[in-house]
């Protein structure tokens, strides 16, 4: 069964500081991976995806992933950040064709002044 | 402008009470989801549907229950069977297997 862990439930940064959010899954199939930001009281926004090709992936925002086989892992990185990235953070695993996506349990990014 | 609209915005109802949140996509897709969303939890799947007049459960669809009768349209319904109803619930619609688009969410609040 496929299974999504984001290693980290919060991460404070300084402003103009890099970051990274960790994700790992586990799945016995080909997956598609995104990651999805979320405002307070508000929906969830596409960040960026890989469904296949190059494993290193840009989103908007200055957000980009990469798609690690070897070790399971997608992590999203920033290299620098603003006081507007504060938001919750989510990494999901498609299930083939189905559509339905796994969740991890989220990631709280907290940016400092 | 395309998109999937939630109604309302922040619903609060009564112990033992129906509630049907309203979910509208005008993306043409044909896979639409629930989910809830409660703190520290991230998102669960209470019921997607892939086709209309098709729906499946989804990891917790016990004392909910939805209708596909269009392709624009996945109404959720929160019974009064579900234990512990108050949450934020978000729609969710797709072309599988690509992402999902998020609707802006119902905050359900039960007394």
């Amino acid at each position: 069964a496929q299974s999504v862990t984001q290693l980290d439930s919060q991460v404070p940064v300084f402003e103009e500081a890099p970051v990274e959010l960790r994700c790992n899954y586990s799945s016995s199939v080909s997956v598609y991976l995104f990651w999805y930001v979320q405002y307070p009281n508000q929906g969830l926004q596409l960040l960026l995806k890989y469904l296949s090709g190059s494993t290193l992936v840009k989103g908007i925002n200055g957000f980009e992933a990469e798609f690690n086989k070897s070790q399971t892992s997608f992590h999203l990185r920033k290299p620098s950040v603003h006081i507007s990235d504060t938001a919750e953070y989510f990494c999901a695993v498609g299930i083939s064709n189905t559509g339905k996506l796994i969740f991890g349990q989220g990631t709280t990014l907290q940016v400092k002044p | 402008d395309g998109g999937i609209t939630q109604s309302p915005k922040y619903l609060f109802r009564k112990e033992g009470q129906n509630v049907t949140l309203s979910c509208e996509q005008n993306l043409n897709h044909d896979a639409m989801y629930w989910y809830r969303q409660d703190p520290g939890q991230g998102l669960r799947l209470i019921y997607y549907s892939q086709i209309v007049n098709d729906f499946q459960k989804g990891d917790i669809a016990e004392g909910y229950s939805v209708s596909r009768e269009k392709k624009e349209s996945f109404p959720l319904t929160v019974t009064s069977a579900q234990k512990n109803p108050t949450a934020f619930y978000l729609c969710a619609s797709s072309i599988p297997p690509y992402e999902q688009y998020f609707g802006p969410g119902t905050r359900l609040t039960v007394t």
